[in-house]
């Protein structure tokens, strides 16, 4: 099973470029994330969708967007890359939260390491 | 807004020693889920064990256990006979059902190093 797919796994940019990062997911989950991981910062959530048609922000979305292109594709869009943008990049799938029920873990994609110089 | 705190930036344990990761939270939802991730140095998360905020017994996976504390707001992880493979930043998450924005509120971490 591939779980959570994410492409590219590297990726340099100049400041002012463009880019966008491509994940799927084939375990059927409505809810799609994208967070960032900072040294010593933990993950810190950027959007999230949970299903498809629907983004929102998360805790950080400045200098970014997201498109949920269907329910297995979510992806993350730098329309201008800046240097506080280099991080790692993880995308996950998840279960829906129903009612009182949160036992639903999330899956990781493998992380797109991004350096913007 | 959630809120989870790690308080150990780094851990040396001895092999087959057992090991206690702080975690305490806060939220002020009735209904949540707290979460152990392990992300090993070639950079992937890995799902380890999960508490329910209704759960009254404690989650256990193997080696790994969460002390619940519901009172105090803390979920402790506990590897019992630590291994080298043991190496790695372990993260403490929240989800919650409240009806706020979704998906995972992370600590800090923890970097955990097995010693031979």
């Amino acid at each position: 099973n591939a779980g959570v797919t994410q492409t590219p796994k590297f990726q340099v940019l100049k400041t002012g470029q463009s880019m966008t990062l491509q994940c799927a997911q084939d375990m059927n989950h409505n809810s799609m994330y994208w967070y960032r991981q900072d040294p010593g910062m933990g993950l810190r959530l950027i959007y999230y969708s949970a299903s498809e048609g629907t983004t929102d922000k998360g805790e950080v979305p400045n200098g970014y967007n997201v498109s949920r292109l269907n329910k297995r594709e979510f992806s993350l869009r730098l329309e201008s890359a800046a240097p506080s943008q280099t991080s790692v990049y993880f995308c996950a799938s998840s279960e829906s939260v129903w009612g009182v029920y949160v036992n639903t873990e999330a899956f990781f994609g493998q992380g797109t390491r991004l350096t913007v110089v | 807004a959630q809120k989870i705190t790690q308080t150990q930036p780094g851990m040396f344990v001895q092999e087959k020693e057992a090991v206690t990761l702080d975690c305490t939270y806060d939220t002020s939802d009735q209904s949540y889920g707290l979460f152990w991730y392990k992300q090993p140095s070639s950079g992937e998360m890995i799902f380890l064990i999960y508490q329910g905020s209704y759960d009254e017994q404690n989650a256990t996976e193997g080696r790994y256990s969460l002390n619940f504390q519901k009172a105090r707001k803390s979920a402790n992880l506990v590897i019992s006979a630590s291994q080298l493979g043991d190496s790695a930043m372990y993260f403490c998450a929240m989800r919650s059902a409240g009806g706020g924005a979704d998906g995972l509120t992370f600590g800090k971490g923890t970097h955990l190093i097995i010693q031979p």
